[in-house]
C-alpha cells in the first residue's frame, strides 16, 4: 500500500501563475482533506471532501483556490492566481472515518515556492 | 469557537529524563483529541488518540475535560523522539484542527 500519493513534491512558480496539486488518497478512504501548512505552524484546513461532496470549504479562499474530487477518489487543488502569501506546504489527507472520527493518514505532502 | 493551543514552540529535555508537551483545546462540545508526530524526511501520522487511553512508543495522554487539556508525557525520553509534534482536535462533524506544534529536541 502506498499510502496517500501527492504530486508535485516541489513546485517554484512566479506570482500570477497558476498551479494545481493532485492528491490520490488510500482506496477506500471516502473522507478527503486538503491542509495548508504555512513556515513553522500547524497544518490548516482548507476543504474537506466525503465521497465527492466539498462539505467544508469554509476555509477555502474561493477568490483564487478551488478543488474537486471528480468520482470521489482522486482530487485536484489550484490556485489561480498564485500570490507570495501562498508559499507553504500542501498537504492532503485521507480517511475512512472508522467511528465518529477516523485517523488521518497524511501525504509528504506539496512544497509551493511563489517568487 | 474550536481552538487548540501548543504553548510551547521547542522543548529540549535531555536522554532518559521525562517528556510533558502541553496541549490545550477550547471546544464546546464532546472532543476527540489526538497527538500527531512528524519525524525528520516523514510525513505526518497518528501516534496516539484519548479514546483508545493506550501508549505508544511509551507516549501517554490523558484528557482532562476540567482543566481543557491533553498533555502528552513519557516517563523517559529517547534521542529517537525527536521530532514535532503536533496536538489535534476533532468535533462531531469531522473537522480536525491542529494547534501550531512542540519541537522535541532530545540532548545526547
Amino acid at each position: 500500500e502506498a499510502g496517500v500519493v501527492q504530486s508535485p513534491r516541489y513546485k517554484i512558480i512566479e506570482k500570477k501563475q497558476p498551479v494545481a496539486f493532485w492528491c490520490n488518497p488510500i482506496s477506500g478512504h471516502n473522507t478527503l482533506y486538503w491542509y495548508r501548512q504555512n513556515l513553522g505552524q500547524g497544518p490548516e484546513l482548507l476543504i474537506r471532501y466525503e465521497n465527492e461532496e466539498a462539505v467544508d470549504d469554509s476555509q477555502l479562499p474561493k477568490d483564487r483556490f478551488s478543488a474537486e474530487r471528480l468520482k470521489g477518489v482522486d482530487s485536484t487543488l489550484k490556485i489561480q492566481p498564485a500570490e507570495l502569501g501562498d508559499s507553504a506546504v500542501y498537504l492532503c489527507a485521507s480517511s475512512d472515518r472508522t467511528g465518529r472520527t477516523g485517523e488521518l493518514f497524511f501525504g509528504e505532502g506539496s512544497r509551493l515556492t511563489v517568487l | 469557537a474550536q481552538r487548540v493551543t501548543q504553548p510551547e514552540k521547542l522543548l529540549s529535555v535531555f536522554k532518559g529524563a521525562p517528556v510533558e508537551l502541553k496541549c490545550n483545546y477550547s471546544y464546546s462540545g464532546s472532543p476527540e483529541l489526538f497527538w500527531y508526530v512528524q519525524y525528520s524526511r516523514q510525513r505526518l501520522q497518528l501516534l496516539l488518540r484519548h479514546i483508545s487511553r493506550e501508549s505508544i512508543k511509551g507516549f501517554t495522554a490523558d484528557l482532562n475535560k476540567g482543566e481543557t487539556s491533553f498533555h502528552l508525557k513519557k516517563p523517559f525520553a529517547q534521542e529517537e523522539d525527536s521530532a514535532m509534534y503536533y496536538c489535534a482536535l476533532g468535533n462531531r462533524d469531522d473537522k480536525i484542527i491542529f494547534g501550531k506544534g512542540t519541537r522535541l529536541h532530545i540532548l545526547p
